[in-house]
């Protein structure tokens, strides 16, 4: 069974970077996409972007360029760096793995518990 | 930006019920709509991809609908497991989309 687990600080501080890492054991990451997704306390799921195993990535306009994604195969380990960091961007945040096959599929098929981290001076 | 409008956005039912859960996407997405199930502290779940493909080892009480625009997720018979949020997510064009939820309550 394929486990992502977040870590990284539980708090930041306006106006900094947001750094948080993603192990993953149980499986390959090659042939998946990765991705972060986050959700504020009280509200829904925001993707944040995703980043395939062989360097491409693509992320959420709204975080317009904000956002830095890596991977590490040679440690199975994804990163997240979100920079200029304000209270709005305090949430859980999730690492997940994402698969895609024939016929219209494309989807998250394992996800990390989260970890939350709130921006706070 | 693609918005998915779930509803309802509560419900409460009970063990055994039949429960019906919709999504709407505000312009087409083929079938690229999967539904996840997420219990508080714990890792989302996905139950159905492609629309109507139940993941494996997903029980075949949750069934998964509908193309284009309109999407539901049933599932036939409620066990006191099931309840938990549920979301609708598009993958059909970035950036991916989630509904804003609907919580099935005893």
């Amino acid at each position: 069974q394929v486990q992502p687990q977040e870590s990284g600080p539980g708090l930041v501080k306006p106006s900094e970077t947001l750094s948080l890492t993603c192990n993953v054991s149980g499986g390959f990451m090659s042939g998946y996409y990765w991705t972060w997704i986050r959700q504020p306390p009280g509200k829904g799921l925001e993707w944040i972007g995703y980043m395939y195993s062989g360097g491409t990535t693509k992320s959420n306009p709204s975080l317009k360029s904000r956002v830095v994604m890596s991977i590490d195969r040679s440690r199975n380990q994804i990163s997240l760096h979100l920079s200029s960091v304000t209270p709005a961007d305090t949430a859980v945040y999730h690492c997940a793995r994402g698969a895609i096959c024939a016929g219209d599929c494309d989807f998250i098929d394992f996800w990390g518990q989260g970890t939350l981290v709130t921006v706070a001076p | 930006d693609i918005q998915m409008t779930q509803s309802p956005s509560s419900l409460s039912a009970s063990v055994g019920d039949r429960v019906i859960v919709t999504c709407r996407a505000s312009q087409t997405i083929s079938k690229y709509l999967n539904w996840y199930q997420h219990k508080p502290g714990k890792a989302p779940k996905v139950l159905i991809y492609a629309a109507s493909s139940l993941q494996s080892g997903v029980p075949s009480r949750f069934s998964g609908s509908g193309s284009g625009t309109d999407f539901t997720l049933t599932i036939s018979s409620l066990q006191p497991e099931d309840f938990a949020t549920y979301y609708c997510q598009q993958s059909y064009s970035i950036p991916f989309t989630f509904g804003q939820g609907t919580k099935l309550e005893i």
